[in-house]
């Protein structure tokens, strides 16, 4: 059981726009402005794509963007590409004691 | 640019310890938190632990009792012990960075696979 809730599957059409969402708690999300989102590739290690809630790393495209109300977070894709089929995992700070929790993963079909 | 490369066994045995380590590259290991990440077999990511450049640690505290965490700055290494393992520890195994302290992991090794088994 994770301890941040994200569906386990989304699909979209090339073009769309697509929004994951992730649940957690007023003990992680809903705390601190600290939710990063990775995405996975099959076979691959995560990559962070969203930190800090809504920051994009450098090299990442702006297609990717994050956002947070209450004790959700979101992660949304705009323009989606065959290229981002994938696993997407969200990660919250928790506080001192629990750290760092990470949701179950959303993996994302391109139809 | 900096990399990040685990090493270690791939198959360790129940009740045993797995040991790996995490080679730095391309940069210092000094002044960045180093974490532990691991993922089952089709499964989810959990977070082990981490530690400081100073040595300073913090734990999962599902794992704290098995685990600790060291660095040897002079070689640009950090290392993972997990002690009586079992099935449930066979995952691929990440070492990252978490270059600012602001919780979040911008640098990843490739992982390797320990599998817990006779």
């Amino acid at each position: 059981q994770s301890a941040l809730t994200q569906p386990a599957s989304v699909s979209g059409s090339p073009g769309q726009s697509i929004t994951f969402s992730c649940t957690g708690t007023s003990s992680d999300v809903g705390s601190y402005n600290l939710v990063s989102w990775y995405q996975q590739l099959p076979g691959k290690a995560p990559k962070l794509v969203v930190y800090e809630v809504s920051q994009r790393p450098s090299g990442v495209s702006n297609r990717f963007s994050g956002s947070k109300s209450g004790n959700t977070a979101s992660l949304t894709i705009s323009g989606l590409q065959a290229e981002d089929e994938a696993d997407y995992y969200c990660c919250s700070y928790a506080g001192s004691g629990t750290y760092v929790v990470f949701g179950g993963g959303t993996k994302l079909t391109v139809l | 640019q900096v990399q990040l490369q685990e090493s270690g066994p791939g198959l360790v045995k129940p009740s045993e310890t797995l040991s790996l380590t995490c080679t730095v590259s391309g940069g210092s290991i000094s002044s960045h938190y180093w974490s532990w990440i691991r993922q089952p077999p089709g499964k989810g990511l959990e977070w082990i632990g981490y530690i400081y450049y100073s040595g300073s640690t913090n734990y999962n505290p599902s794992l704290k009792s098995r685990v600790t965490i060291s660095i040897d700055t002079s070689n640009n290494q950090f290392s993972l012990r997990l002690t009586s393992v079992t099935a449930a520890d066979t995952a691929v195994y990440y070492c990252a960075r978490d270059g600012t302290g602001a919780w979040y992991f911008d640098l990843w090794g490739r992982g390797t696979l320990v599998t817990v088994s006779s």
